[in-house]
């Protein structure tokens, strides 16, 4: 079954360093989600990406998140000067709405900011 | 924030039907109600999804009420590799400017299954 990869697993970093988190999506899949989940706490929207834009994005994406589809199979999340609090799982998800209801996540990257 | 209400925890034994409810009472009527499920730290994985009619697929099957307020998702014979957070979202699927099909997936705390052997 296809799947959407995330790397890597887990990213450790100091703080007021930048990150870049990758994905690759499903091949024929054409819309992208970032979503976090802090530990112990709810998952939460960060952004959706169509038709190589955003098409829509949560308070949390603010001036510090960017995302990127720079040569059409990888998406990236880049955080650009990470604070403690951006510490969490960072999940990515594809879907393609008009052929299956259902989005597909990744398996996380595990952002950790020392 | 969530626009669903969802037991925090249930258990169910090893092999028999899991029935977890969702209220949703404020559903208007162009929302679906989709299921995910978390195992541990896992990604969330789509189960099903439903409009008014009830539902079936090789996961799952879902219940929606009538009048649309309330649903259930049932496994109907849960194993071990079932025990994850089942989170019951409603969303309504946006038109073609912005993204035909697509939704947006606020999730709540969810019901957190516990299968026993």
């Amino acid at each position: 079954e296809p799947e959407v990869t995330q790397t890597p697993s887990h990213q450790v970093t100091q703080m007021g360093q930048e990150v870049i988190l990758r994905c690759v999506p499903i091949s024929n899949h054409l819309y992208f989600y970032w979503y976090r989940q802090i530990l112990g706490q709810k998952v939460e929207f960060l952004v959706s990406f169509y038709n190589n834009e955003i098409s829509e994005k949560s308070e949390i994406f603010d001036d510090q998140f960017s995302v990127e589809r720079p040569d059409g199979s990888n998406f990236t999340l880049k955080i650009r000067s990470t604070k403690l609090e951006d510490s969490a799982m960072y999940f990515c998800a594809s879907g393609r709405p008009d052929i299956s209801y259902g989005y597909t996540f990744g398996s996380g990257t595990r952002l950790t900011v020392v | 924030d969530a626009k669903t209400t969802q037991p925090t925890s249930m258990d169910c034994a090893e092999g028999r039907a899991a029935n977890l409810p969702c209220n949703h009472s404020t559903i208007s009527g162009n929302e679906y109600v989709y299921w995910y499920r978390q195992i541990h730290s896992q990604g969330p994985q789509y189960i099903i999804h439903g409009l008014k009619n009830n539902e079936t697929n090789e996961m799952a099957s879902l219940i929606i009420t009538e009048d649309r307020k309330s649903s259930t998702l049932i496994l109907p014979h849960a194993t071990l590799r079932d025990t994850a957070v089942y989170y019951c979202i409603v969303s309504e699927r946006k038109g073609r400017e912005s993204g035909a099909g697509s939704y947006q997936l606020t999730f709540g705390k969810g019901t957190k299954l516990s299968v026993i052997p």
